[in-house]
């Protein structure tokens, strides 16, 4: 049971290099979501997606796109990496009411040179 | 502005003893109450959560207690062990509000043998 797929689980970029994190999840979830974690700071929302077709902007969404491609996948772009976006980014799941637990991906740990 | 405020940033207990975490949040209308344990490397995963229609939550050695008026709850580790060193996030949703979570900063837990 594969639950949240993240790939891949390192990377290193240039400064203004392009990068597409990919996530899916196995779970039939309607929502899933991107967060960043960075030392001290928790989980901070990227962006989410509450259905197949929706996209919303979460807490810091500034330099990110994404794509609901489908129920099952979910992915994150960085259009122009730049230093302040090195992180390890998280992919999320939720199967909604009436249980808003989310479950979570193994992480990307993304730097940026 | 900062829903939910964790507190402390870090915790070091002996073995056997009661880990205590606490977390505190203004939105009154989030009505489901999950913490998260990660461990190096991997994502959070759901400990537990409550709703605040009850008071307190236990399932075997972790147990969250809630306390509306106060707007605050907290994780209680009975007899930790050093197995349960890892980070805990406590978070707040609004289960009709596309399962979006907001986190707070993280407990790193050191349990000594």
């Amino acid at each position: 049971n594969a639950g949240v797929t993240q790939t891949p689980k390192f990377q290193v970029l240039k400064t203004g290099q392009s990068m597409t994190l990919q996530c899916a999840q196995d779970m039939n979830h309607n929502s899933m979501y991107w967060y960043r974690q960075d030392p001290g700071m928790g989980l901070r929302l990227i962006y989410y997606s509450a259905s197949e077709g929706t996209t919303d902007k979460g807490e810091v969404p500034n330099g990110y796109n994404v794509s609901r491609l489908n129920k099952r996948e979910f992915s994150l772009r960085l259009e122009s990496a730049a230093p302040s976006q090195t992180s390890v980014y998280f992919c999320a799941s939720s199967e909604g009411a009436p249980r808003a637990s989310q479950h979570f991906g193994d992480g990307t740990r993304l730097s940026i040179l | 502005q900062q829903q939910v405020k964790q507190s402390p940033q870090s915790l070091i207990v002996q073995k056997g003893g009661i880990s205590i975490i606490n977390c505190a949040y203004e939105n009154t209308a989030f009505d489901y109450f999950p913490w998260y344990q990660q461990f190096p490397g991997k994502g959070p995963a759901l400990l537990i959560a409550i709703r605040p229609d009850v008071s307190e939550k236990k399932e075997g050695r972790f147990t969250i207690s809630f306390n509306k008026s106060a707007k605050q709850f907290s994780l209680h580790i009975m007899d930790s062990q050093p197995g349960d060193s890892a980070t805990y996030f406590c978070a707040a949703s609004i289960v009709g509000g596309a399962g979006k979570s907001t986190f707070g900063d993280g407990t790193t837990l050191t349990v000594k043998p």
